[in-house]
């Protein structure tokens, strides 16, 4: 069973573009989480989907930022006209339910450059 | 709103010492909290958690105790190795609001041998 696939690693896009970021989760998860780590950070809360729907999107901010998981294929969190303040790691995580009891596990995470 | 505070870092050990890593943490519920562990390049792995005051957490030596008193939940581990040289984040999630992690700055652990 292959873990929360994060792609591309590595991004680097130039200010004013487009970046898509693409989060499989494990098999059978079907609740998904990205999270965002500034330089020296810790991980911040973006944005909890579970197939077609947001369910919390409370760290994202407004303009700019969108995700998506659809019904099938991969969840993407898409960053319009980016500036150098998006420059960070961006981790997805995924789990198969929520409770107490309930792990969510975190990809390798896709480290965003904008020059 | 909820939150974590963890010692800054960097701490810098060597091999064979005793590790303590501080956590507190503020929440309006009755939280999970976990302890996550960063190599270098890599995601978060989940080192260890506790669901319930008074749960001690434990895995590969480090070990974490909740404590609803204190709201604290410190890492410790008796003897450390250079491989344990990491970034080590204390985390928490209130199941009412969807198990979204809130998490402290990060501590980061430097092993000398």
């Amino acid at each position: 069973n292959a873990g929360v696939m994060q792609n591309p690693r590595h991004l680097v896009r130039r200010r004013g573009q487009e970046a898509r970021l693409r989060c499989s989760p494990m098999k059978g998860h079907s609740h998904v989480y990205w999270y965002r780590q500034l330089p020296e950070e810790g991980l911040k809360f973006m944005v909890y989907l579970q197939k077609e729907n947001i369910i919390d999107e409370s760290g994202m901010p407004k303009e700019r930022f969108s995700a998506e998981f659809p019904k099938e294929g991969p969840s993407i969190l898409r960053i319009q006209q980016v500036v150098r303040g998006d420059s960070a790691a961006y981790f997805c995580a995924s789990s198969p339910a929520q409770g107490a009891n309930t792990e969510a596990f975190f990809g390798q995470g896709t480290r965003l450059t904008v020059v | 709103g909820d939150s974590v505070t963890q010692m800054e870092g960097p701490v810098t050990l060597s091999e064979e010492a005793f590790l303590t890593i501080n956590c507190t943490y503020t929440a309006t519920g009755y939280p999970s909290l976990f302890w996550y562990v960063q190599y270098p390049g890599e995601g978060l792995q989940l080192l260890l958690k506790a669901t319930k005051a008074d749960d001690k957490g434990s895995n590969k030596g480090f070990e974490a105790t909740y404590r609803k008193e204190t709201t604290s939940f410190h890492l410790e581990k008796g003897s450390v190795q250079v491989s344990d040289s990491a970034v080590y984040f204390c985390a928490l999630s209130d199941p009412s609001s969807g198990n979204k992690l809130v998490f402290g700055a990060g501590t980061i652990l430097r092993v000398k041998s």
